[in-house]
């Protein structure tokens, strides 16, 4: 079945430094991926996506490339601020989910960002 | 605010009770999904709805869980007898559905969930 990985967490950071978040993900066909962040007391909510090979998703200063020929979509960040400080979520749709379009999360990586 | 939302945010119950919550859904999504989130996990995927109808549902729902989304707006989630392995966050969210493009891509917004203790 469809899955993803994501390296485990907390990741640490000081202000303004690079973030680097792996994620792979195992699936048939062409899936879609997201990633989703989760800020304490504040439920899930989209960072950004792509939906096919070679697509790069950008948001808030985050970007991600669906790269199928590693199976992966690492998430970036070229100066991370405190406000950055959550939970990220790799995730993916399968192709064949019957319709479904349920998503297939990973395990998350606690960021903390320190000034 | 015309997010989706859930009631209650917190929910604590004894072994063996019963238990509802409620999602609703933004207005215009036909599509209602629910997912339970335990402690360092991410959310995995219990069941969803288009419109009423109910179309899959996850093996981790066992027959003690029922969801139900009468009118094809709000859903309820009820547990059964509860144990304390139920324990976790309940997630809802909702999405359009439309046959163009790719129906995969389209975006679930999430509630900010019911957290669930059972002692």
């Amino acid at each position: 079945g469809d899955s993803v990985t994501q390296m485990e967490g907390p990741v640490t950071l000081s202000e303004e430094a690079f973030l680097t978040i792996n994620c792979t993900y195992t699936a048939t066909g062409y899936p879609s991926l997201f990633w989703y962040v989760q800020y304490p007391g504040e439920g899930l909510q989209l960072l950004l996506k792509a939906t096919k090979a070679d697509d790069k998703g950008s948001n808030k200063g985050f970007e991600a490339t669906y790269r199928k020929e590693t199976t992966s979509f690492h998430l970036e960040k070229g100066s991370v601020q405190v406000s950055d400080s959550a939970v990220y979520f790799c995730a993916l749709i399968g192709t064949f989910t019957g319709g479904g379009n349920k998503l297939t999360f990973g395990t998350g990586t606690q960021l903390k960002v320190e000034l | 605010d015309t997010g989706v939302s859930q009631n209650p945010r917190h929910k604590i119950t004894k072994r063996g009770q019963n238990v509802t919550f409620r999602c609703d859904p933004i207005s215009e999504h036909n599509r209602l999904y629910w997912y339970r989130q335990t402690l360092g996990q991410g959310p995995e995927f219990l069941t969803y709805f288009q419109n009423e109808a109910q179309l899959e549902k996850s093996r981790l729902l066992s027959d003690r869980f029922s969801a139900e989304r009468p009118k094809g707006s709000f859903s309820t989630l009820e547990i059964q007898r509860t144990e304390q392995g139920d324990s976790a966050m309940y997630l809802c969210a909702s999405s359009p559905f439309s046959n163009r493009g790719r129906p995969s891509a389209d975006t679930q917004y999430f509630g900010p969930g019911t957290r669930l203790t059972v002692l």
